[in-house]
């Protein structure tokens, strides 16, 4: 059975700061979503990886994705409060077809 | 107009009442999804389907059905509604290889 573990699950950063999430899995996979829910809405994606060593970027996040170590990260370069959101990972297991979501990581971005 | 359409959004029903929740998705797509959230916690498979007559248990199935009437419309039945299931029901979709189209979510409340 896949796994999908965040940390941290709530992270409270300052405006300006860097910082970055973790999403671990616990089988073989080569294809990571990561998606983005503002309170009470629905979600949207952010970014698709789809190979190892994958790396996006959309202006003050970027994702990469290392399948050898089953880790993906979203770093988030000088934070905005616009980027307070929860943000999931969901790990899609190779010949599945379907996606298990990590618990979410809850950021809140103070002045 | 939204790519995938959820009715109703807000729902509240007593136990032991019957309830469909609808979903209609207008990308094209064959993968379908359904998914509930509980609060701090991500998203949990419910059923998924591959196209009309394929039709798969997610991890979380007891005490629901679902049905596939066309390409675009994926339906979700409790039977018997408990209060247990109150709960953030949202539908999706995705192409192969691709991220997941989320619905607007319906939020059932049974009492």
């Amino acid at each position: 059975e896949l796994k999908v573990e965040q940390n941290p699950l709530f992270l409270s950063m300052q405006e300006g700061k860097n910082y970055t999430i973790y999403c671990n899995y616990s089988t073989t996979s080569d294809r990571l979503y990561w998606y983005r829910q503002d309170p009470g809405k629905s979600l949207e994606s952010l970014f698709v990886l789809l190979s190892n060593g994958a790396v996006k970027q959309e202006g003050r996040l970027m994702a990469s994705l290392d399948t050898k170590a089953r880790l993906s990260t979203l770093h988030i370069t000088a934070a905005v409060h616009d980027l307070s959101a929860t943000y999931f990972c969901a790990v899609e297991s190779t010949n599945a077809g379907k996606s298990t979501f990590g618990d979410g990581t809850t950021l809140t971005v103070k002045p | 107009d939204a790519d995938v359409t959820q009715t109703p959004r807000n729902r509240i029903t007593k136990t032991g009442k019957r309830i469909m929740l609808e979903c209609s998705q207008t990308k094209g797509h064959d993968r379908m999804y359904w998914y509930r959230q509980d609060p701090g916690l991500g998203l949990r498979l419910i059923y998924y389907s591959f196209d009309v007559k394929d039709i798969n248990k997610g991890e979380i199935s007891d005490g629901y059905s679902v049905s596939r009437q066309a390409q675009a419309k994926f339906s979700l039945s409790l039977e018997s509604a408990i209060p247990n299931q109150t709960a953030l029901y949202f539908c999706a979709t995705s192409g192969e290889n691709a991220e997941a189209f989320f619905g607007q979510g319906t939020r059932l409340t049974v009492v």
